[in-house]
């Protein structure tokens, strides 16, 4: 079974604030993801990799950065974070490009005061 | 421009019945489409995947149909359990943007006693 994990459920943070979300699988896969999900939203893909060191940006990259330096760790870095980056934010992983089927995280609900 | 569209953010459907699911696609170059299930506080789950070349794929109690012409696909529920109250997302992957996974914004499923 694929397992990804996410360093924390719930954070509060204060605008300003460097925050770190961490998120690590189990299965060895090439591609991981960031995503957030707001209400009426769905789900926006925010920064994905193909591969380690490697990085691209999604539909909404503004406001966050990421590092992957290690196949099994993707971290999403909000550097200064604001009260419009309250969300829930999903990490998932997928096998390689050919694949389709995406595994994810439990989530973070992140809320920024 | 939103590509995956879920037109109906929520839906009703009575205990035993057959919920039907609806999400309409703009790009014809998506060469696969898949749902996720989502529970609050959870991540979204794989549910069920369906190629371009085919026009349905059943699996239990859940069946998509693909009408390419009408660029239309619909998830089919029978019968429909209390454990399926949750959020579903309609996903397409689009082979010509590296194989990025677009998803629609959701359709919350309330099954009645």
């Amino acid at each position: 079974d694929v397992k990804v994990t996410q360093s924390s459920r719930y954070l509060v943070k204060r605008t300003g604030e460097k925050v770190f979300l961490e998120c690590v699988q189990d299965m060895d896969h090439e591609n991981m993801f960031w995503y957030r999900q707001d209400p009426g939203l769905g789900l926006r893909l925010i920064y994905f990799s193909y591969d380690v060191k490697m990085k691209e940006k999604g539909d909404i990259p503004e406001g966050y950065s990421v590092s992957r330096e290690k196949k099994e760790r993707f971290s999403l870095i909000l550097e200064s974070a604001s009260t419009n980056q309250t969300s829930m934010y999903l990490c998932a992983s997928r096998l390689g490009k050919t694949s389709y089927e995406q595994y994810f995280g439990p989530g973070t609900r992140l809320t920024v005061t | 421009d939103q590509q995956v569209k879920q037109n109906s953010p929520s839906l009703s459907v009575q205990e035993g019945r057959i919920s039907i699911l609806n999400c309409d696609y703009t790009n014809s170059m998506f060469d696969y489409f898949l749902w996720y299930k989502k529970y609050p506080a959870e991540g979204p789950t794989f549910l069920i995947s369906i190629s371009s070349i085919k026009d349905k794929n059943e699996d239990g109690r859940f069946t998509v149909f693909l009408n390419k012409s009408a660029k239309h696909l619909s998830l089919h529920i029978v019968p429909s359990q209390p454990g399926d109250s949750a959020v579903y997302f309609c996903a397409a992957r689009d082979y010509h943007r590296d194989d990025k996974i677009i998803f629609g914004k959701g359709t919350r499923l309330h099954i009645l006693p």
